[in-house]
């Protein structure tokens, strides 16, 4: 069946520094999305990426689609005390309906 | 309503019992999930409706979890004989079930604690 496998599991970083996650699906994508759960709460929804090599920016987060549509990346550019959490990507494979998560990166930042 | 309900937000119980979580999703959403989380651990799918096919069951860890859902509304997951490591929150996310639209939308979860 469909997997999709995010790397790194767990991320420390420094507030100020940057942050990559990334996201590799066993099958071509017809979209991936990624979401945010805060410590203590419940993932909410960041965006969708569609096209090969889609690129798309929310202020400090740039999130990437691979040309394949097989793999994903959330860079966050100089971390704020905000940004902790886990990120999940969630791909849904072409010609299925269920969307599958990632296992998550959970993000710790030292102020 | 606004968002997604679960129900009770927390549930404590004894080892063998049996627990019943409630969903209400987003009116209008015809697809519908049930998670398990660990603490610390990821999302652990469990099922999922799509409007009238057949749920899709393939995460269901054993024979004493079922889940329900009557039409396009409530869904309910039935852990029986509960143990131990049952202990989890347990999220529920609906969405429109149309395709480009499939954005989850969670519910705030049940924290189940088997003692």
């Amino acid at each position: 069946g469909q997997q999709v496998m995010q790397i790194p599991q767990y991320q420390h970083v420094q507030e100020g520094e940057d942050f990559t996650t990334y996201c590799n699906s066993s099958t071509t994508l017809s979209n991936i999305q990624w979401y945010k759960q805060r410590p203590g709460g419940h993932p909410v929804f960041l965006i969708q990426l569609v096209k090969s090599g889609e690129v798309k920016k929310q202020k400090r987060l740039t999130f990437q689609f691979g040309e394949a549509k097989k793999n994903s990346s959330l860079h966050i550019t100089a971390t704020q005390t905000t940004d902790v959490g886990t990120y999940f990507c969630a791909g849904r494979r072409q010609g299925a309906q269920k969307l599958v998560f990632g296992q998550g990166t959970r993000l710790t930042i030292n102020p | 309503g606004a968002g997604v309900s679960q129900s009770p937000s927390n549930k404590v119980t004894e080892k063998g019992k049996d627990v019943e979580l409630r969903c209400d999703p987003i009116s209008g959403h015809t697809a519908l999930y049930w998670y398990r989380q660990r603490l610390g651990q990821g999302l652990e799918f469990l099922i999922y409706f799509q409007g009238n096919s057949a749920p899709d069951k393939s995460g269901l860890p054993s024979d004493r979890f079922s889940a329900e859902r009557t039409g396009e509304s409530v869904s309910t997951l039935t852990i029986q004989r509960t143990q131990q490591e049952d202990s989890a929150v347990y999220l529920c996310a609906s969405s429109t079930g149309l395709a480009g639209l499939e954005t989850q939308y969670f519910g705030p979860g049940t924290r189940l604690l088997v003692l």
